[in-house]
């Protein structure tokens, strides 16, 4: 059974720093993963979607990585802004065609402070 | 652009009670999901759908029924409510094994 896990589970940040979030899982067989963004309250906004043929997926101020083989997967954020606090989740999805369905780790909370 | 559609936002139910959560997507995926996400806990899959007329389950199906009869609807029916349905749901769709949208969720309780 895949397991995702998410180190730390929470990070607290002055602003303009860069930092990197974590996600491992245990089954190196994934089709892809995905980064999420969650605001409280709200639901799951994809930021990065990472191919198992892909190493990286670049958006603006976000920089995924992917290594399958040893079962991790980075969010790098440069240049923190107070508007990236949220939680922010990994998920993976088997190499297996039925279902296809997205294993989810349990998210690290951000806190940019000003 | 709508995208994933939930209905209702907030739902409080007694004990006991039957409810269906509406879901909806306008950008013909094939699959489906319904996730409920606790506190402090990741998301957990509760039913999906491959395509119009296949469903199977999740993680944590009990209490829980679905069908889709369209690729757009894929609503989420709780029956004989109990406390421990209290969760927010997520419906997501994806365009088979490719990147997965998530509606806004519901909030429910059951009291």
């Amino acid at each position: 059974k895949q397991e995702v896990t998410q180190i730390p589970a929470a990070l607290s940040v002055p602003e303009g720093e860069n930092l990197v979030l974590n996600c491992s899982f245990t089954d190196s067989a994934i089709y892809n993963l995905q980064w999420f963004r969650q605001d409280p309250g709200k639901g799951l906004t994809s930021l990065l979607l990472i191919q198992s043929s892909q190493r990286e997926q670049t958006s603006g101020r976000l920089n995924a990585s992917l290594d399958k083989s040893s079962g991790r997967s980075t969010l790098y954020i440069a240049a923190s802004q107070p508007g990236d606090s949220a939680t922010y989740l990994c998920a993976v999805r088997p190499e297996e065609t039925s279902g296809s369905r997205l294993t989810f780790g349990e998210g690290t909370q951000l806190t940019v402070n000003p | 652009n709508a995208g994933v559609t939930q209905t209702p936002k907030f739902r409080i139910l007694k004990i006991g009670q039957s409810m269906t959560l509406q879901c909806t997507q306008d950008m013909n995926h094939n699959y489906m999901y319904w996730y409920r996400q606790d506190p402090g806990m990741g998301l957990k899959l509760i039913y999906y759908s491959v395509g119009a007329g296949i469903t199977d389950k999740g993680e944590v199906p009990n209490g829980y029924n679905v069908s889709r009869s369209t690729t757009e609807d894929f609503p989420l029916r709780l029956e004989l409510a109990a406390p421990s349905q209290t969760s927010v749901y997520f419906c997501a769709s994806s365009y088979s094994g490719g990147e997965a949208f998530f509606g806004q969720g519901t909030r429910l309780t059951v009291v």
